[in-house]
């Protein structure tokens, strides 16, 4: 079974500064889909970013990057510029199937000002 | 409407009563799911429907019940819940051969008393 580990279960970073959140994973296939999911205080669970393991450039949406490192089986999250809407949990996943995706616990995240 | 819209917002409910959560989505998505999320642990898969049906079922209590009449609602038919059942209910829409992410809607908690 495939398992997603979030080491970090709070983080804080002050306001314009770079946070980076920490997602390691088991799997032993070779072909499969990383996320990060973002979960404001309104609960919805809104996509950040997402990474196909096939692809070895690391993805990049405005503000939010990845390192992906597959030999490592690590996936993290680095936040540039941050802002005070940046405070969220944050969920790291894998998904293997186009039905069976797996949660990391979060890292809960706050941008002081 | 758009997205995914889930009602109500809020449940109380006693461990001798039976409730219902309801899940629409409005995205023409082929696959729909539940996820119980409960404080510090990861989201767990519960019942997934692709094209109407149960393809996973991850040993959830019969206390449990879900229903998909069509690819556009599902529903969670609950009775005789414990306290321990007490969490945030997340329901999620995607389309099954893409892999671009669920998109989720923003939850039920329930609490049991």
């Amino acid at each position: 079974a495939q398992t997603v580990t979030q080491s970090q279960p709070e983080m804080s970073v002050q306001e314009a500064e770079t946070v980076t959140l920490s997602c390691t994973y088991d799997t032993s296939e070779n072909n499969y889909y990383l996320f990060w999911y973002k979960q404001p205080p309104s609960r919805q669970m809104i996509l950040v970013i997402r990474q196909e393991a096939y692809k070895q450039q690391n993805a990049t949406e405005n503000r939010f990057s990845v390192n992906f490192q597959k030999a490592a089986k690590s996936f993290s999250l680095k936040i540039s510029d941050s802002q005070l809407g940046d405070t969220a949990m944050y969920f790291c996943a894998f998904m293997k199937q186009s039905n069976d995706m797996r949660f990391g616990a979060g890292t809960r995240l706050t941008v002081k000002p | 409407e758009t997205g995914v819209t889930q009602t109500p917002r809020h449940l109380v409910m006693g461990m001798t009563n039976k409730k219902s959560l309801k899940c629409e989505q409005h995205l023409g998505h082929n696959a729909m799911y539940w996820y119980k999320q409960s404080a510090k642990k990861p989201l767990e898969l519960m019942f997934v429907y692709s094209l109407e049906e149960r393809v996973e079922n991850n040993s959830v209590p019969s206390r449990f019940s879900p229903e998909c009449p069509n690819s556009s609602h599902l529903f969670l038919h609950l009775h005789t819940l414990q306290p321990e059942d007490s969490a945030l209910y997340l329901c999620a829409s995607s389309q099954d051969e893409e892999r671009g992410g669920y998109t989720f809607g923003s939850g039920t908690r329930l609490t049991v008393v």
